[in-house]
């Protein structure tokens, strides 16, 4: 069974530019949740996807956006990078359910210069 | 809104010594309560959680949770500590069934001294 990934490992970017992350689920799981990990902080909840919708946002502005395709996999778009964007970002992929554990990949390290 | 603290950033204790790990969580609802851990370089892991039951939670690597409602608490514990116990460790609520989101603490770095 293949556990959740997540490409690239790590990424550069200049302020104001545009990213994509993305996360490949676990199989067998059918939502993916998106966090936003700052240095020394905890992760942050930046939004989840079931069945390719929008389910449920954190408080982050709307140039952080998503997807999530047939297969279950996800991106994650940051329009206008900003400097406090650089953080690493976590995806973790779970089964619908009364709180089904939800499985992290390793992240993307995202610096913004 | 929910909220976490970790009061510790940092807990420094010697290989086969207790630890204990302090979490404490504001909401103003019932909450589930969630311990992660993160090894270097690696992704978070669910070490154990609370979702109703009893109070007292185990993992399978000997660590266990109390959840103390009166206190809103839920201190992570280990009687004997090893090397490999050397991680981050975050304390995690969650308030809604159904998209499950996660608000976590600042985390604790777990140092064992040999």
């Amino acid at each position: 069974e293949t556990g959740v990934t997540q490409s690239p490992t790590h990424l550069i970017k200049t302020r104001g530019q545009q990213v994509t992350l993305r996360c490949s689920s676990q199989s067998g799981h059918n939502t993916v949740s998106w966090y936003q990990q700052a240095l020394g902080q905890g992760p942050q909840f930046i939004f989840q996807y079931y069945r390719e919708e929008e389910n449920g946002r954190g408080n982050f502005p709307p140039r952080f956006s998503g997807l999530q395709f047939p297969n279950y996999s996800s991106e994650l778009n940051v329009n206008a990078l900003e400097l406090d964007d650089s953080a690493l970002y976590l995806c973790a992929s779970s089964r619908q359910g009364r709180f089904n554990e939800q499985f992290f990949g390793p992240g993307t390290r995202l610096t913004v210069l | 809104a929910q909220s976490v603290t970790q009061l510790d950033s940092q807990v420094p204790v010697f290989e086969e010594a207790p630890v204990e790990l302090r979490c404490n969580y504001s909401s103003s609802v019932s909450v589930y309560l969630f311990w992660y851990v993160q090894y270097p370089n690696q992704g978070l892991q669910l070490l154990l959680k609370y979702l109703s039951g009893s109070t007292l939670v185990e993992s399978i690597n000997g660590f266990e949770a109390e959840f103390n409602k009166s206190q809103t608490s839920f201190h992570l514990r280990k009687p004997s500590v090893h090397i490999s116990d050397t991680a981050e460790y975050f304390c995690a609520v969650s308030e809604s069934e159904g998209n499950e989101k996660l608000t976590f603490g600042t985390g604790t770095r777990l140092t064992i001294i040999p």
